[in-house]
């Protein structure tokens, strides 16, 4: 099946600095890599996706690129405030139905 | 999480016990997931369903089994409670083109 890896694990900025989280997959076929941000009690919450025929998204303070050659893929928060603060997790998959989830990166956004 | 609801939200049960866990949702989504979540292993999928009586095993099945006799709801069932199955668990739902899951709010199952 697919593996799909996340660094850092954890992760601390300033506000107003940028964040950057990693993760690679193993599998060619998956073509769908989606972003969720989850804040504590609360179930994780999509915030933006990709899928393999498109490079880049925007969505005003985060972007997600893919390098489908290096099977790897970024979620990039520019201007980060505390309420970025929270575990995000990458997800890879080719089915639509079965993802694969990377183990989470838990940001904190420093005042 | 508007559309989708998880009881019991907490619950505690003992090793041996069976166990239900409820996903309602409200979207008329036709493909519904039960994942796990545990430190350092990320959420993973322990069955999902394609539709009303429609299920098929995830990556952790084992010592699971699940439902659907109607849209809205889907159930995970531990016939045995075990102290290995203690995690957070979540049910989502996608609609028809299966992607950009909506997830509940989670289930905290704790197996003393």
């Amino acid at each position: 099946g697919e593996n799909v890896e996340q660094h850092p694990s954890t992760l601390s900025v300033q506000e107003g600095d940028s964040a950057v989280i990693k993760c690679t997959y193993s599998d060619s076929a998956s073509n769908y890599f989606p972003w969720y941000k989850q804040e504590l009690g609360k179930g994780p919450q999509l915030i933006i996706d990709i899928r393999s025929n498109v490079g880049e998204k925007k969505d005003q303070r985060i972007a997600v690129t893919l390098n489908k050659t290096a099977k790897h893929f970024s979620l990039h928060i520019t201007e980060t405030q505390p309420e970025d603060s929270a575990v995000y997790f990458c997800a890879a998959s080719h089915t639509g139905n079965q993802f694969y989830f990377g183990t989470g990166t838990s940001l904190t956004v420093i005042p | 999480d508007a559309g989708i609801t998880q009881s019991p939200r907490h619950k505690v049960t003992e090793t041996g016990t069976p166990v239900t866990l409820r996903c309602h949702q409200t979207e008329n989504h036709r493909y519904m997931y039960w994942y796990r979540q545990d430190p350092g292993h990320g959420l993973r999928l322990i069955h999902y369903s394609y539709g009303v009586k429609d299920t098929d095993k995830g990556e952790v099945s084992d010592g699971y089994s699940v439902s659907r006799s109607k849209t809205e709801d889907f159930l995970l069932t531990l016939e045995s409670a075990t102290s290995s199955q203690t995690s957070v668990y979540f049910c989502a739902t996608t609609g028809e083109n299966g992607y950009g899951y909506t997830f509940g709010s989670g289930t905290r199952l704790t197996v003393v």
